[in-house]
C-alpha cells in the first residue's frame, strides 16, 4: 500500500532554518515531490528528487534517502511569506505512475 | 501564458444531485489529472486523462468519472452526491503526463454538499 507521513504543524521564527520531514511507503518508487500551498491557493511545485542526496534551489533544499524512505525539505532564511502548507508526494512506479500526497505540514513563520 | 483554469470556483449542491466540474489546462499540455483535497485526507488522486483517454485511476467509487476533449479540456462528474464529497477539487496539467517532473495546478473548485 501507500503511506506518506509528515508532521501536521510546525512553527519557526523569521530568519531561521526549518526542516520538514516526510517518510513514505509506496508500491515501487519513482520520485519524491514537494509542493507549497498557501491558504486558498493552488499547490505550486517546489522540488523533485529521485536519486539519493540533496537538491538545492535558492533558499529551499530537498533531501532524499531511498533506502530509508525518507525525505526532508529545508527552508533557510525564513520569511513571513513562507507561512503555508508544504505537501510531500511520492510517485509510485507500478505502471499507474500516480502521485500520493501526505496531508501536508502547515508552517507558521512568526516574527 | 495563461495558467490552469477551473470553473466554477465555488459550488453548492445537495445530496443525491450530480455535478460537473471543468478544467482547462495550460496551452500545449495534454495531460490533466484530478485530485480531491480534504482537511483529513489531504490530496488524493482521482484520475488522469491524456489524449482523451483515461490513463490512470485512483481508488474512488464509480460515482466519480471524467472525460477529456480533443482540445485537452477536461471535465469531472460526480453523481449521487454524498456529504463526504464536500472538498476542494483540483486539476493539474502537464506536458506529457505524470512522468513529468512538474504538474501545474489550477485554483480548484470548492464543492459543498448539503
Amino acid at each position: 500500500g501507500q503511506n506518506i507521513d509528515q508532521p501536521t504543524e510546525m512553527t519557526a521564527t523569521e530568519g531561521a532554518i526549518v526542516q520538514i520531514n516526510c517518510t513514505y511507503q509506496t508500491s515501487g518508487f519513482n520520485g519524491l515531490f514537494w509542493y507549497q500551498q498557501h491558504a486558498g491557493e493552488a499547490p505550486t511545485f517546489l522540488s523533485y528528487n529521485v536519486l539519493d542526496g540533496l537538491e538545492e534551489k535558492g533558499r529551499f533544499s530537498s533531501f532524499l534517502s531511498r533506502s530509508k524512505g525518507y525525505s526532508y525539505l529545508l527552508l533557510k532564511e525564513l520569511q513571513m511569506k513562507d507561512s503555508a502548507s508544504y505537501l510531500c508526494a511520492a510517485r509510485e512506479d507500478t505502471g499507474a505512475n500516480n502521485l500520493f500526497f501526505g496531508t501536508g505540514t502547515r508552517l507558521t513563520v512568526i516574527p | 501564458k495563461a495558467g490552469v483554469t477551473q470553473t466554477p470556483r465555488y459550488l453548492i449542491k445537495t445530496r443525491g444531485q450530480q455535478v460537473t466540474l471543468s478544467c482547462s489546462p495550460i496551452s500545449g499540455h495534454r495531460s490533466v489529472s484530478w485530485y480531491q483535497q480534504t482537511p483529513g485526507q489531504g490530496l488524493q488522486f482521482l484520475f488522469e486523462y491524456f489524449s482523451e483517454t483515461q490513463r490512470n485511476k485512483g481508488n474512488f467509487p464509480g460515482r466519480f468519472s471524467g472525460r477529456q476533449f480533443s482540445n485537452s479540456r477536461s471535465e469531472m462528474n460526480v453523481s449521487t452526491l454524498e456529504l463526504g464529497d464536500s472538498a476542494l477539487y483540483l486539476c493539474a496539467s502537464s506536458l506529457v503526463g505524470l512522468a513529468d517532473n512538474e504538474q501545474f495546478f489550477g485554483p480548484g473548485t470548492r464543492l459543498t454538499v448539503l
